[in-house]
């Protein structure tokens, strides 16, 4: 059973625009939501994070939302650019427990010029 | 500069051959785990280490074992591969919330 899903495999989005990307959690435990991103061939790369007490937190050009009635968080990317075209990986992580993560399928994200 | 690494980047091996995955960190992080991927799917948890002498089976069974004997080093092993183990690992550390990750190795078990 899935606990956090992406359900969205891809996103084409043009440059300048913004990207919004998606995921859903099951867990009503899940304290801290991160999200990464992954070139092909490497490790991901983590971008911004929220703590479950928030409902949004901004770091540039990223901010994640987090809807906590709805078990909802997304992240807007404003403006796009072509350098953000990659995979996004949505985690979520239980109370106390090692800092372990659950991850969600991930989104690839096109950004076209 | 603080850093996560891991070697081989790219491996290919015959079936029946023992492989050992390295990783390190320089980041002094306590907590260290080890992740498999699949294209298209999500990162599973293949093991993890609270700490020096700690080791924990993660939550996608694997016939992978680990060693945790200095902090900042956490290398995988399995004894016998096959073409089912091909596939990417991630080693990760982290010290609070955020993990931070290696660069992978691809393994291409024929």
């Amino acid at each position: 059973d899935q606990q956090v899903k992406q359900n969205s495999p891809s996103l084409s989005v043009q440059e300048g625009r913004i990207s919004i990307l998606n995921c859903d959690y099951t867990n009503s435990m899940f304290d801290y939501f991160l999200w990464y991103k992954k070139y092909p061939a490497e490790g991901p790369t983590f971008l911004i994070s929220i703590s479950s007490i928030k409902d949004k937190n901004e770091d540039g050009r990223f901010t994640v939302f987090l809807n906590k009635s709805a078990k909802h968080l997304s992240l807007h990317i404003v403006p796009s650019q072509p350098g953000d075209s990659a995979v996004y990986f949505c985690a979520a992580r239980f109370t106390g427990t090692a800092s372990k993560l659950t991850f969600g399928t991930g989104t690839r994200l096109q950004v076209t010029l | 500069e603080a850093d996560i690494y891991q070697t081989p980047r790219y491996l290919v091996i015959g079936t029946g051959k023992k492989i050992t995955l390295e990783c390190s960190q320089t980041m002094g992080h306590d907590k260290m785990y080890w992740y498999q991927q699949d294209p298209g799917m999500e990162l599973h948890l293949i093991h993890y280490s609270y700490g020096v002498n700690s080791t924990e089976k993660g939550d996608l069974s694997s016939e992978s074992t680990v060693s945790r004997i200095r902090t900042e080093h956490f290398p995988l092993t399995l004894e016998s591969a096959r073409p089912s183990h091909t596939s990417q690992y991630l080693c990760a550390s982290s010290e609070f919330r955020e993990q931070f990750f290696g660069p992978g190795t691809r393994l291409t078990v024929l």
